[in-house]
C-alpha cells in the first residue's frame, strides 16, 4: 500500500500568513495527489487535484504543487474561512490513502 | 446537481452487522466508479471501499477485508455498504463519495453527508 505522511500535523498562523503544508508518498505516485479541506467534521471539500489543479470555485490563494513522492499545498495569505484541517490523498493505486491530516488553528 | 445521500447507520453491538446504502441522483450513476471513506471520531479520513461501475472489480482496505462487502443496484441508483462482525473500531462517519477524474487521475468531488455507525455494548 501506498503510505502517505503530512507534515506538520498541526500549525498555529495568522491571517495574512503564507502557510505550506506537505506530503510524501512511500513511492513514486507521479501527479496522483489530491488535497482537500475539512472543517467540523463535516463533509471534504476538494481543493486541488492531480497536484496543481485547482477545483472550480476554490480561491486562487490556494496552490499545489510536486510530483513523484514530495507534494505542496500552499496558502498564499490565510484567511478566516481557512482554520481548518486539510487532507492529502493519493489516487495512484486503487487502494487509496489518505494522510494524517494538518490542522491549521488561529495564532 | 450531483446528490449522494447515506442511511442506514446507527448503534449497533459489536459483533453485530448493519448495512448502509447511499441514494445517488443528478448524475449517470453507472458510469462512476462510487466509494465508501469514513472517519472515527477525532481522527483522519480513511478510504473504505470501491466498486466499479458494473460492479465487477471490488476494493477493500485491509482492516475490513472479510467483513464488509460493497456493492450497488444500477437500476436503483444505489451504493451500499454490508458490514459484518463490527468491531469498536469500526465506529465513525461514513461517507459516500463519487470520483471525477482528469488525465487517469481520481479525485473525489461529490461527498454525501455522511452517517454515524456506533459500535458499542
Amino acid at each position: 500500500d501506498v503510505q502517505m505522511t503530512q507534515s506538520p500535523s498541526s500549525l498555529s498562523a495568522s491571517v495574512g500568513d503564507r502557510v505550506t503544508i506537505t506530503c510524501r508518498a512511500s513511492q513514486s505516485i507521479s501527479s496522483h495527489l489530491n488535497w482537500y479541506q475539512q472543517k467540523s467534521e463535516k463533509a471534504p471539500k476538494l481543493l486541488i487535484y492531480a497536484a496543481s489543479i485547482l477545483q472550480s470555485g476554490v480561491p486562487s490563494r490556494f496552490s499545489g504543487s510536486g510530483s513523484g513522492t514530495d507534494f505542496t499545498l500552499t496558502i498564499s495569505s490565510l484567511q478566516p474561512e481557512d482554520f481548518a484541517t486539510y487532507y492529502c490523498q493519493q489516487s495512484f493505486s486503487t487502494l487509496l490513502t489518505f494522510g494524517g491530516g494538518t490542522k491549521v488553528e488561529i495564532k | 446537481e450531483v446528490q449522494l445521500v447515506e442511511s442506514g447507520g446507527g448503534l449497533v453491538q459489536p459483533g453485530g452487522s448493519l448495512r448502509l446504502s447511499c441514494a445517488a441522483s443528478g448524475f449517470t450513476f453507472s458510469n462512476y466508479w462510487m466509494s465508501w471513506v469514513r472517519q472515527a471520531p477525532g481522527t483522519g479520513l480513511e478510504w473504505v471501499a470501491n466498486i466499479k461501475q458494473d460492479g465487477s472489480g471490488k476494493y477493500y482496505v485491509d482492516s475490513v477485508k472479510g467483513r464488509f462487502t460493497i456493492s450497488r443496484d444500477n437500476a436503483k441508483n444505489s451504493l451500499y455498504l454490508q458490514m459484518n462482525s463490527l468491531r469498536a473500531e469500526d465506529t465513525a462517519v461514513y461517507y459516500c463519495t463519487r470520483p471525477s477524474w482528469y488525465l487517469g487521475v481520481g479525485y473525489f468531488n461529490y461527498w454525501g453527508q455522511g452517517t454515524l455507525v456506533t459500535v458499542s455494548s
